[in-house]
C-alpha cells in the first residue's frame, strides 16, 4: 500500500491568510506514461462527506473557488488556500489513486486563527 | 443530479454480517465511465477505502479487507451492496458509498466526485 502522510495534522489560520497543507506519498504517483499525478485533495466538514476539491494533483474540480490550488509532483505535494475564508474550516485529505487500495493521508484539521 | 443514498442496519452485534445498500438515482449506475465505491470512516478517524464494483461486475477490493468482504451490483434497481462479514467493534464507522470517475480507454479508476451522505454502523454486544 502507498502510505500517504499529511502535514501539518492541524493548522490554524486567520482569515485572509494563506493556507498550506502538504501530503507525502510513500511512493512516486507520478505515470511517467501521461506525465500525470495521480494525487487528489478532499475537503471534509462536520458532518457531511467528502467534497473533491482537487485531482491529477493540480486541476480543480468544477465549483471549487480559485482560493484553492494544488501543486507538486512525484511524491510531494500542497494544497494551498491563497485567502481563508470562514467556510474553509474543515478537515481536509489527500488520497492517491496511482495504485489500489487507494489510499488517503490522515487529515489536516484546518481552523480560524 | 446523480445523488447516491446509504441504507442498512445501525447496529450489529459482533460477529454478524454488515449489509449496506447504495441506491444511486438522478443517473443510471449502468454508465460506463463510472464505478460506485464504498469508503469507511470510523468516528473521529481517516478514511479508508473498502471496494468497488463496474457495473458489468467487475471488482476491486482492499486487501486488508478482501477476506471479509463482498460488493456487488443490482442494475436493475439501480443499486450497488457491501457485505461485510464477522464484525467487531472496529468496523464502527461511518459509511459512505460514492460514485468514481473510470476513464475507459486507459483502464483507469480516479476519483470520487459524488457521495453519499454516509451511514454510521455500530458494533456492539
Amino acid at each position: 500500500d502507498i502510505v500517504m502522510t499529511q502535514s501539518p495534522d492541524s493548522l490554524a489560520v486567520s482569515l485572509g491568510e494563506r493556507a498550506t497543507i502538504n501530503c507525502k506519498s510513500g511512493q512516486s504517483v507520478l505515470y511517467t506514461s501521461n506525465n500525470k499525478n495521480y494525487l487528489a485533495w478532499y475537503q471534509q466538514k462536520p458532518g457531511q462527506p467528502p467534497k473533491l476539491l482537487i485531482y491529477w494533483a493540480s486541476t480543480r474540480e468544477s465549483g471549487v473557488p480559485d482560493r484553492f490550488s494544488g501543486s507538486g509532483s512525484g511524491t510531494d505535494f500542497t494544497l494551498t488556500i491563497s485567502s481563508l475564508q470562514a467556510e474553509d474550516v474543515a478537515i481536509y485529505y489527500c488520497q492517491q489513486y496511482y495504485s489500489t487500495p487507494y489510499t488517503f493521508g490522515q487529515g489536516t484539521k484546518l481552523e480560524i486563527k | 443530479q446523480l445523488q447516491l443514498q446509504e441504507s442498512g442496519p445501525g447496529l450489529l452485534k459482533p460477529s454478524e454480517t454488515l449489509s449496506l445498500t447504495c441506491t444511486v438515482s438522478g443517473g443510471s449506475i449502468s454508465g460506463r465511465s463510472y464505478y460506485w465505491g464504498w469508503t469507511r470512516q470510523p468516528p473521529g478517524k481517516g478514511l479508508e477505502w473498502i471496494a468497488s464494483i463496474y457495473y458489468a461486475g467487475n471488482t476491486y477490493y482492499n486487501p486488508s479487507l478482501r477476506s471479509r468482504v463482498t460488493i456487488s451490483v443490482d442494475t436493475s434497481r439501480n443499486q450497488f451492496s457491501l457485505r461485510l462479514s464477522s464484525v467487531t467493534a472496529a468496523d464502527t464507522a461511518i459509511y459512505y458509498c460514492a460514485k468514481e470517475h473510470y476513464d475507459i480507454l486507459t483502464g483507469q479508476r480516479t476519483t470520487s466526485d459524488i457521495w453519499g451522505q454516509g451511514t454510521l454502523v455500530t458494533v456492539s454486544s
